[in-house]
Order: C-alpha cells, then sequence, then structure tokens
C-alpha cells in the first residue's frame, strides 16, 4: 500500500533560520506529492504540489523537489518567520489507489514553531 | 468566495446520540471526501464521493455513514456515536486529482 513517512517534530527554529522537513514515501503507482500547511485553529492549505519526477514544487519562499530515485519530497525554506509557525503535512495522490479513489495518503505531521 | 464550509464546528455530545456534520462546497467539485485527524496518527480518509449517488468507502468507515444527494453536500452520519470518535474532522472537496480544499474542521467530542 501506499505510505508517507516525515520527521514528526517539533521543530522549534529561530526566525530567519533555515527549514529542512524530511518526507519520503512509498507508492504502488506514480504518484503526485504535496505539503500541506494548518495554521492554528484552521484546516489545511495546499502548500506547494509536483506531479513528476525533478518537477519543483514552490510557494511563500517553501520549495519541494520531486525525487523519485530516492523517493523523496523534502520541504524547505531558506529563512523562516514567526508567521510559518504551523503544522506541516506532507501526502501523496496516487491514481492507483484503488477504484477511482483520489485519497490523500497524508503523514503524521511536523509541527513546526519559530520563534523571534 | 470558494470555500469549503462544516456544521458546527464544534460539538460535544454523548454516547449513542445521533449526530450530523454537514459539509457544503460552492466549487462544483465532483470529489468530497471525509478525514478524521487523531495526534500521532495525521489524517485518515473515511469514506469518499466520487460524484452524486457514488461513495465508497475510505480507511476508517466504521461507524459511518455518509451520503450524497446533490453535488454541493456530503454530510457524515454517525449513527451511535462512540468516544473513540472523539476526534478532529475536515470535510474535502475537489475536481477529480486536482488540489483539494479543505473546510476549517469540526471537533467532534464524545463523552
Amino acid at each position: 500500500g501506499n505510505s508517507v513517512t516525515q520527521m514528526e517534530g517539533p521543530v522549534t527554529l529561530s526566525e530567519e533560520a533555515f527549514l529542512t522537513i524530511n518526507c519520503t514515501y512509498t507508492a504502488t503507482g506514480y504518484p503526485s506529492l504535496f505539503w500541506y500547511v494548518q495554521y492554528p485553529g484552521e484546516g489545511l492549505q495546499l502548500l506547494l504540489k509536483a506531479t513528476k519526477a525533478d518537477d519543483k514544487g514552490s510557494n511563500k519562499g517553501f520549495e519541494a523537489t520531486y525525487r523519485k530515485e530516492t523517493t523523496s519530497f523534502h520541504l524547505e525554506k531558506g529563512s523562516v518567520q514567526v508567521s510559518d509557525s504551523a503544522v506541516y503535512f506532507c501526502a501523496l495522490s496516487d491514481r492507483y489507489s484503488g477504484a477511482g479513489s483520489y485519497q490523500l495518503t497524508f503523514g503524521k505531521g511536523t509541527k513546526l514553531s519559530v520563534i523571534p | 468566495e470558494a470555500q469549503v464550509t462544516q456544521n458546527p464546528r464544534y460539538l460535544i455530545t454523548v454516547t449513542g446520540k445521533k449526530l450530523t456534520v454537514t459539509c457544503s462546497q460552492n466549487m462544483n467539485h465532483e470529489y468530497m471526501s471525509w478525514y478524521r485527524q487523531d495526534p500521532g496518527l495525521g489524517l485518515r480518509q473515511i469514506y469518499y464521493s466520487m460524484n452524486v449517488e457514488v461513495t465508497d468507502k475510505g480507511d476508517v468507515p466504521e461507524g459511518y455513514k455518509v451520503s450524497r444527494k446533490e453535488k454541493r453536500n456530503f454530510p457524515l452520519i454517525l449513527e451511535s456515536p462512540s468516544p473513540n470518535q472523539t476526534s478532529l474532522y475536515f470535510c474535502a472537496s475537489s475536481f477529480g486529482r486536482g488540489e483539494q480544499f479543505f473546510g476549517p474542521g469540526t471537533r467532534l467530542t464524545v463523552l
């Protein structure tokens, strides 16, 4: 079956520090990969995505590259801000995950706290 | 404004008392889904719907029912809630395999 493994944290960084959140996956087919962000008290929002190998998704200074050879999709940001404090979820959508389902398979989430 | 709405946002109930959590989207999406979020487990899919009158089980469907009579609505029904269904619930919708849009969540406590 499909699975996503990400570093669980929590992660605490000082403002302007470099961020990496590791994500690796297993999938039966050729998945699309996503990072979602959940701010306190809110639902999940799509942060970035990549649909094929070597694609780089980017948004709000965050980046992640689809690495098929290492089955990874690590999230990075060069300089975090206090407003980036949130829970980050890595996820995949595999067109072969049964009967046309567009199910997202999520990692367990990584809580990031950025302190001034 | 394009959005997914859920009601109620917070609910405390007792074991065995039937309840419904509503979900509505205004984006004309075919696909809708329910997830539950639990500490240390991430999000797990409960049920999904590919279109009107088409629903199927996700990974954790036991104790839940859904219906899809209209494209915009996808209610989650707990016929006889139990304490292990205490959780944070999210509804989501999308055009096929595109970006999934999530509602704000419903925090349910079953005593």
